[in-house]
């Protein structure tokens, strides 16, 4: 089992680019969650699926999308990226809400 | 707004020690969950305490639960170098479920 896996690991972009971030976890997880993580800070939930087919905002949603593509996939897209999207952003996922969450390795973001 | 808050913000003791910290949190909860991160990697659960428990215990780490002081403490015995990592706690709302996070405890143990 790979667990939760995130695609890239290091991205670097101007403002105004869009990317999307991947995530899949292979341990038949319903909830699936998307976290920043700035300096010296706890995480900040942006957007989070409870299920399939759901899609719910966080704390910090302005300025992401996600799509729960399948139970598997759950990506996260920055439309226009802005200085303050520079972040980690780590995937998690849950059997069930308010369970263990189980993290990837998380994406480290700079947005120039 | 941060419902949990972790005390110390850094701590830095000798191996063989044991290291205290302790998180408060303001509303209702279901759970409280501790979870460990290394340098640059991503977050590792370490031990889920529910509400109706005071005491839950792994390995070297014990874990308490005051829900009248809103408060909860994880002890690390005997401490390793290994065991240098931030460590955060989240709770669970019983409102809807959602995890919110505290800025955590950076922990350096020294050789």
């Amino acid at each position: 089992n790979a667990g939760v896996t995130q695609t890239p690991k290091f991205q670097v972009l101007k403002t105004g680019q869009s990317m999307t971030l991947q995530c899949a976890q292979d341990m038949n997880h319903n909830s699936m969650y998307w976290y920043r993580q700035d300096p010296g800070m706890g995480l900040r939930l942006i957007y989070y699926s409870a299920s399939e087919g759901t899609t719910d905002k966080g704390e910090v949603p302005n300025g992401y999308n996600v799509s729960r593509l399948n139970k598997r996939e759950f990506s996260l897209r920055l439309e226009s990226a802005a200085p303050s999207q520079t972040s980690v952003y780590f995937c998690a996922s849950s059997f069930l809400q308010g369970d263990t969450q189980y993290f990837g390795p998380g994406t480290r973001l700079t947005v120039l | 707004s941060q419902q949990g808050e972790e005390d110390p913000q850094a701590l830095s003791i000798q191996e063989g020690e044991n290291a205290t910290m302790n998180c408060s949190y303001k509303t209702s909860i279901n759970n409280l969950q501790w979870y460990r991160q290394n340098s640059g990697r991503g977050l590792v659960h370490l031990i889920l305490i529910r509400s109706n428990e005071r005491e839950k215990h792994s390995g070297r780490l014990r874990v308490t639960l005051d829900t009248s002081k809103k408060s909860s403490s994880l002890l690390i015995t005997a401490s390793r170098a290994a065991d240098t990592a931030s460590y955060f706690c989240a709770t669970e709302l019983d409102s809807n479920y959602q995890l919110i996070w505290g800025a955590g405890t950076k922990l350096i143990i020294k050789p």
